[in-house]
């Protein structure tokens, strides 16, 4: 299993960024996979999750501005990130479900796409 | 959400002994608890889920236990790379929910 993210950078307040995650290693269409991030120096945070048929959740702190989506063809995985906040600074990794019933358990993890919201 | 309230927040070991860390659910979880291991620099790797199965490839060395709210990961023998920041994570409702980490390190 290997996931590999991209697309982070630096940007500044109230712009947007869009994050990829590669798949591979795996039937990448048949799991839901998950966004987290930290903060630095800072704990976990769990940020969305979209599942196999492509339905979403999210953290409260992103709803309305991150958007969660899937390209199975592609075997690849996308976090939209609109009107950016300082507090949105962070590692971001994308990590797969585990699979039923543990959906909300991650089982492998990228190296992370770090995001730099700053003026 | 779920509140995860993890302690301690460091401790200090050495080679060989046996360590403890707890997680404290805000409310009763149903053992629906998995650890992390979190190198610096690394991303986090699953060690535990479901309170105490112990994930593919993880060393037995590591224990998971608890209950309701209580719960705990047990490290017997300590080596050397198990030097790391270790997470508990709710999956039993969503939000899944993390606790604020331990920070292991060895003497």
């Amino acid at each position: 299993v290997q996931l590999v993210e991209s697309g982070g950078g630096l940007v500044q307040p109230g712009k947007s960024l869009k994050l990829s995650c590669s798949a591979s290693g795996f039937t990448f269409s048949s799991y839901g996979m998950h966004w987290i991030r930290q903060a630095p120096g800072k704990g976990l945070d769990w940020v969305a999750y979209i599942s196999s048929s492509s339905g979403t959740v999210y953290a409260d702190a992103v709803k309305g501005r991150f958007t969660i989506s899937r390209d199975n063809a592609k075997n690849t995985l996308y976090l939209q990130l609109n009107s950016l906040k300082s507090e949105d600074t962070a590692i971001y990794y994308c990590a797969r479900a585990r699979g039923y019933p543990y959906y909300y358990v991650m089982d492998a993890w990228g190296q992370g796409a770090s995001v730099t919201v700053s003026s | 959400d779920i509140q995860m309230t993890q302690s301690p927040a460091s401790l200090s070991a050495s080679l060989g002994e046996t360590v403890s860390i707890e997680c404290l659910a805000s409310e009763d979880i149903y053992n629906n608890l998995a650890w992390y291991q979190q190198k610096p620099g690394k991303s986090p790797q699953l060690l535990i889920y479901y309170a105490s199965s112990l994930q593919d490839g993880v060393p037995s060395r590591f224990s998971g236990s608890g209950s309701g709210t209580q719960y705990s990961l047990k490290i017997n023998s300590l080596e050397s790379e198990d030097a790391a920041t270790y997470f508990c994570l709710q999956d039993s409702e969503y939000p899944p929910t993390f606790g604020g980490g331990t920070k292991l390190e060895l003497k």
